[in-house]
This record gives C-alpha cells, sequence and structure tokens, in this order.
C-alpha cells in the first residue's frame, strides 16, 4: 500500500515554541492531506484538510492562526503548531487520500508533541 | 456525512474468530466502508474496504448486506497481537471529497 511518512515522530520543546511537523506522500500524490489529533483512550479528531495550492480548511474549534497549515507540493503538507502551550500537548497523525474513487486513506505514524 | 456507531469494546480469546458490526444507517449511495486498526501511539492503519456484498483479503473480511447499513469486519483466528481499536469510516470520493470523520471505535482485547 501507499506510504505516508510523517516527522519528527516525538518532539519536546518549551511553552512558547513553535514547532513544526511534516507529513509526506512517498509513492503517491495527494491533492489533499488530513490532520487529526488525538488525545489518551480517544477517537482521532479532525483539525483540518490540507489542498494542495490553496488555504486549508479548518475544523469548527480549531485556531488557524495557532494550527498553521501548509500545503506546498502534491507529496509535503506540513502543521506548524506556533506558540505552544501545555494544553497543546497532543498525539498528531496525518493522513493522505489517493486519488481512486473509494477515498482510502493511508495514515503517518504521528507525532506525539509535548509541551513543557 | 454519514455517522458510524461501534460497540466500545470486545474481549475475545486468541484463536476465535471475532466479528465487529458498524451501524452507518445514512450511508449515502456512493459511499465505500473502509476499516482502520489503531495501535497505541500509532497512526491507523488500513484494513479492509468494501462497498456491497463480501470483500475478503489477508487479513480479514468484510460483510456488507444488501441495504449497506451495516457492515461487519471479521477477524479469523485472532492473536494477542490483534489487540487494538478498530474504527470503521465511510466516505465518499471525489475532487476533495467529503470530510473523513472517526467514530468512537471499538477496543478489541485478546486474551491468551
Amino acid at each position: 500500500g501507499a506510504v505516508v511518512s510523517q516527522h519528527p515522530s516525538r518532539v519536546i520543546c518549551k511553552s512558547g515554541t513553535s514547532v513544526k511537523i511534516e507529513c509526506r506522500s512517498l509513492d503517491f500524490q495527494a491533492t489533499t492531506m488530513f490532520w487529526y489529533r488525538q488525545f489518551p483512550k480517544q477517537s482521532l479528531m479532525l483539525m483540518a484538510t490540507s489542498n494542495e495550492g490553496s488555504k486549508a480548511t479548518y475544523e469548527q474549534g480549531v485556531e488557524k492562526d495557532k494550527f498553521l497549515i501548509n500545503h506546498a507540493s502534491l507529496t509535503l503538507s506540513t502543521l506548524t503548531v506556533t506558540s505552544a502551550h501545555p494544553e497543546d500537548s497532543s498525539f498528531y497523525i496525518c493522513s493522505a487520500r489517493d486519488r481512486s474513487p473509494s477515498e482510502k486513506l493511508f495514515f503517518g505514524s504521528g507525532t506525539q508533541l509535548s509541551v513543557l | 456525512l454519514a455517522k458510524t456507531t461501534q460497540p466500545i469494546s470486545m474481549d475475545s480469546y486468541e484463536g476465535q474468530e471475532v466479528n465487529i458490526t458498524c451501524s452507518h444507517n445514512n450511508i449515502a449511495t456512493n459511499d465505500y466502508i473502509t476499516w482502520y486498526q489503531q495501535f497505541p501511539s500509532q497512526g491507523p492503519r488500513f484494513i479492509i474496504q468494501g462497498y456491497k456484498t463480501k470483500v475478503t483479503n489477508e487479513v480479514a473480511s468484510l460483510f456488507i448486506p444488501a441495504d449497506r447499513k451495516s457492515s461487519t469486519l471479521s477477524l479469523p483466528r485472532v492473536s494477542l497481537s490483534d489487540t487494538a481499536v478498530y474504527y470503521c469510516l465511510v466516505a465518499t470520493g471525489g475532487e476533495y471529497g467529503n470530510k473523513l470523520v472517526f467514530g468512537a471505535g471499538t477496543i478489541l482485547r485478546v486474551k491468551s
């Protein structure tokens, strides 16, 4: 199956710093990528939909100025958590959709963000 | 966007067959049904996808009745390593497609 690479897998930062997470589709072109957030023992929560060459679409309640998304190419989307605070600590997961009509999603391995 | 409902948790023993049913009463004509598996601190992994009737691959089978308002993931002869959370999603393809929202998922615990 298709491979989605997500880096870093784990990051620890001080409060107030910004953190960038990269998501790459390695063997297919992804016009659309999705960013999810997951708290312990909870399901994945969709944060935003990232479309190549256009602005991301954010879900209700997600601050677009806090979570900056850039989808500059068909294989790369980045999520930047700006001025991170302890409440932003979470597991962030990206996914990319292939071009088939069945809309199969492929997921990155996730990034555990810990803000001190 | 079709909402899905699954049992919160299920317990099984090694070697047994496990069936997890997902309800999606308002599934749209063009929606596919996809199941994912997630281990702790990992991204979800694709298991199987179907549109109608039955689909089988090397790890699971997916049964979809004619009305498509539910689907059943069948895991043959589970092992301890199948302990994970299982999610079913319904989604429609297209230029950008619908948003893909996860339900609560089913926690499967396999015991020895």
